[in-house]
């Protein structure tokens, strides 16, 4: 069956570091690969998206880099601040529909 | 978020009552969503649709029903409400294939 993988483990690391976070798949051969924030209490909000044919990506702070052999996406955020804090999620889509398969989640807490 | 509103945001319910979630936008999207989000299990897909009365299953169907008799509304109804189904539903809503979602802000559910 399809599987994303994101690091359960939270993600601490100091303010002004890069943050990468990691999104690996199997059994699935997506069109695009999506990146979502989520804070507590609040439903998630896209970040980026990049598609199959894509390398890598890039939204100011952010950067995602797409690997289709390795089946894997990383998630870049350069000079992070504490209010990057959040749980980020990967979200893989195939087909023609538009649905998106989430993974679960890493959440990262960047201390000052 | 803008364009997308849900209601209720919260509500307790009994087990075995009917329950209708509302999804209203304002984007005129073709495609609008229904996610399920619970510890452990991260967001998973309950229903979509592609259009005006076009409907589909998504991977935690069982349960529950929905309807899109308008564009801007798409309506989710537990025909029988369970404890299992306490949880926090979003929905969202894409242009499509290649798009990101836009969620809205969520409803908690608790079947009590």
């Amino acid at each position: 069956s399809q599987k994303i993988e994101q690091n359960s483990e939270a993600l601490n690391i100091q303010e002004g570091k890069t943050a990468t976070l990691t999104c690996n798949y199997t059994n699935y051969s997506p069109a695009y690969l999506q990146w979502y924030r989520q804070d507590p209490g609040r439903g998630p909000v896209f970040l980026l998206l990049i598609r199959e044919n894509e390398k890598e990506k890039r939204k100011e702070r952010l950067k995602v880099t797409f690997d289709t052999t390795l089946k894997q996406s990383l998630f870049h955020i350069t000079a992070s601040q504490p209010a990057d804090s959040a749980t980020y999620l990967c979200a893989l889509e195939g087909g023609n529909t538009g649905k998106l398969i989430f993974g679960q989640g890493t959440t990262l807490q960047v201390k000052p | 978020d803008a364009g997308i509103t849900q209601s209720p945001r919260h509500k307790v319910t009994e087990t075995g009552t009917p329950v209708t979630l509302r999804c209203h936008q304002t984007e005129n999207h073709r495609y609008m969503y229904w996610y399920r989000q619970d510890p452990g299990h991260g967001l998973r897909l309950i229903h979509y649709s592609y259009g005006v009365k076009d409907t589909d299953k998504g991977e935690v169907s069982d349960g529950y029903s929905v309807s899109r008799s308008k564009t801007e509304d798409f309506l989710l109804t537990l025909e029988s409400a369970t404890s299992s189904q306490t949880s926090v539903y979003f929905c969202a809503i894409s242009e499509g294939q290649g798009y990101g979602y836009t969620f809205g802000s969520g409803t908690r559910l608790t079947v009590v």
